[in-house]
């Protein structure tokens, strides 16, 4: 049981240049988040989905994509990067029949624009 | 909309101490809330989380409350060690069916043999 998986680690991305971060989940979760964690600063929200087939914005939308064909993949699409987006990013899931709703967070990708 | 807050910003106590981290938020209509560890460069790790119904939870040396009418919750870490140098985030979710997890931004704590 691998939990949140997230790749890749690194990256380093020229200004305009487009990439996927990829995020799996093997705990049959049905909820899935995409966060970015900017230095000293806590979390913020960029996209979440209640399941296949449904995202929805978060805090921090502007400038990703995010699409859910399957249960267990939740990848975000960054196009034309810019370096506001420099950031680590994280994914996250919990489960809605879990009463609290607990949030199992990934690794990270520690992103760059230049 | 929700703000949550972290006070102190950074922490350094000598190894034993027993210390307390705090996490304040302005909406009281929460359905639960969740302490996190962070450690350099790695993802955030679960440490304790409280239902709204709750006044506290704990965990082996760890113990948080929470007090909803005053917007407050508090992790208190017993006889800190130097493994417990990380940086604590405290993350609330909002009540009404809300998914989403409003995050403080951290305290980081130093703990010196």
């Amino acid at each position: 049981n691998a939990g949140v998986t997230q790749t890749p680690k690194f990256r380093i991305l020229k200004i305009g240049q487009s990439m996927t971060l990829q995020c799996t989940q093997d705990m049959n979760h049905n909820y899935m988040y995409w966060y970015r964690q900017d230095p000293g600063m806590g979390l913020k929200l960029i996209y979440y989905s209640v399941g296949a087939g449904i995202t929805d914005k978060g805090e921090v939308p502007n400038g990703y994509n995010v699409s859910r064909s399957t249960t267990e993949d939740f990848p975000l699409r960054l196009e034309l990067a810019a370096p506001s987006q420099t950031s680590v990013y994280f994914c996250a899931s919990s489960y809605s029949n879990s009463p609290a709703y607990e949030q199992y967070f990934g690794p990270g990708t520690r992103l760059t624009v230049t | 909309k929700q703000e949550v807050t972290q006070i102190p910003a950074a922490l350094s106590v000598p190894e034993g101490e027993n210390l307390v981290l705090n996490c304040s938020f302005t909406d009281s209509a929460i359905y639960n809330l969740q302490w996190f560890r962070q450690d350099p460069g790695k993802g955030l790790t679960s440490l304790l989380l409280i239902q709204s119904s709750q006044r506290e939870q704990t965990s082996g040396r760890l113990n948080a409350s929470l007090d909803k009418s005053s917007g407050r919750s508090t992790l208190y870490i017993a006889a800190s060690q130097p493994g417990d140098s990380a940086t604590y985030l405290c993350a609330v979710r909002s009540g009404g069916g809300s998914e989403k997890l409003v995050f403080g931004k951290g305290t980081k704590l130093t703990v010196n043999p």
